[in-house]
C-alpha cells in the first residue's frame, strides 16, 4: 500500500498570504488528522476529520481550517500568514477502528513565512 | 501545556551502549505510541501500547507501559549508529484520535 502523501514538499509565503496544504491518506483510511510542528512547541494537534466531518480540534486560531473529500483526501488551509505559523505540517491518516489509535504520518509540508 | 514529559532531551552515546529513554504524564492514556522522526520526515510509528504493564519488543527496542498507564519507557539495547534521530511518544486520550506528544527526545549515536 502507498503511505501518507502530502504536497507540496515545502512552501514560502510572505505574512498575509494563504496557503493551502494536501493531504491524500493510505488506501482504505477514512480518517485525517493535521499536526503542526515547530523546534519550540513539538508537535501540536491541528483537527481531525472523518467522514468529511471534523470530529476533534486543538487549540488553534479560527486562521487554521480544514477538509475532507468523499474520497478522504484532506486540505488544511491557513489564511493571514503570521511569521510563527513557519513550521513543518504533517498529515496523518488512521483506518479509526480498534483502540490502538495508530496514525500514520506523511513526509510534511515546510512552510516558510517571511 | 504538554501532557507527556520525555526525558533526557537530548542524548548522545557511543556505539554498542544502552540507553533508557522515558515518557511521564499525570494524565491517563488509552493508548500510547512511540515514534521516530528524522530530519526533514514525518514520525514512524514503532510501536503501539494499549495494556497497562504491557512490554512490547522490536528486535533491539523494548517497549514498557506503566502499568497505571501515564507513563511508558524506551530501553535500546547495544545502539546503533542507525539508531540515531528524534524519538517521540504519543498518546491517546478516551475515544479521541488526538495524540498529545511529548517534545522528544534526541538520540544521536557515534561510531
Amino acid at each position: 500500500k502507498a503511505g501518507v502523501t502530502q504536497t507540496p514538499r515545502y512552501l514560502i509565503k510572505t505574512r498575509g498570504q494563504q496557503v493551502t496544504l494536501s493531504c491524500s491518506p493510505i488506501s482504505g483510511h477514512r480518517s485525517v488528522s493535521w499536526y503542526q510542528q515547530t523546534p519550540g512547541q513539538g508537535l501540536q494537534f491541528l483537527f481531525e476529520y472523518f467522514s468529511e466531518t471534523q470530529r476533534n480540534k486543538g487549540n488553534f486560531p479560527g486562521r487554521f481550517s480544514g477538509r475532507q473529500f468523499s474520497n478522504s483526501r484532506s486540505e488544511m488551509n491557513v489564511s493571514t500568514l503570521e511569521l510563527g505559523d513557519s513550521a513543518l505540517y504533517l498529515c496523518a491518516s488512521s483506518a479509526r477502528t480498534g483502540v490502538e489509535r495508530e496514525q500514520f504520518f506523511g513526509p510534511g509540508t515546510r512552510l516558510t513565512v517571511l | 501545556t504538554q501532557l507527556l514529559e520525555q526525558s533526557p532531551q537530548f542524548l548522545s552515546i557511543q556505539e554498542g551502549e544502552n540507553l533508557t529513554v522515558y515518557c511521564n504524564s499525570s494524565s491517563v492514556f488509552s493508548s500510547l505510541q512511540w515514534y521516530r522522526q528524522e530530519p526533514g520526515e514525518g514520525p514512524v510509528l514503532l510501536v503501539t501500547v494499549v495494556t497497562g504493564g504491557e512490554v512490547k519488543k522490536l528486535k533491539r527496542l523494548t517497549f514498557q507501559f506503566g502499568d497505571a498507564r501515564k507513563d511508558s519507557s524506551l530501553h535500546i539495547t547495544a545502539a546503533q549508529p542507525g539508531d540515531t534521530g528524534l524519538y517521540l511518544c504519543a498518546g491517546a486520550m478516551g475515544s479521541g484520535y488526538a495524540l498529545n506528544f511529548g517534545k522528544g527526545t534526541s538520540l544521536l549515536v557515534t561510531p
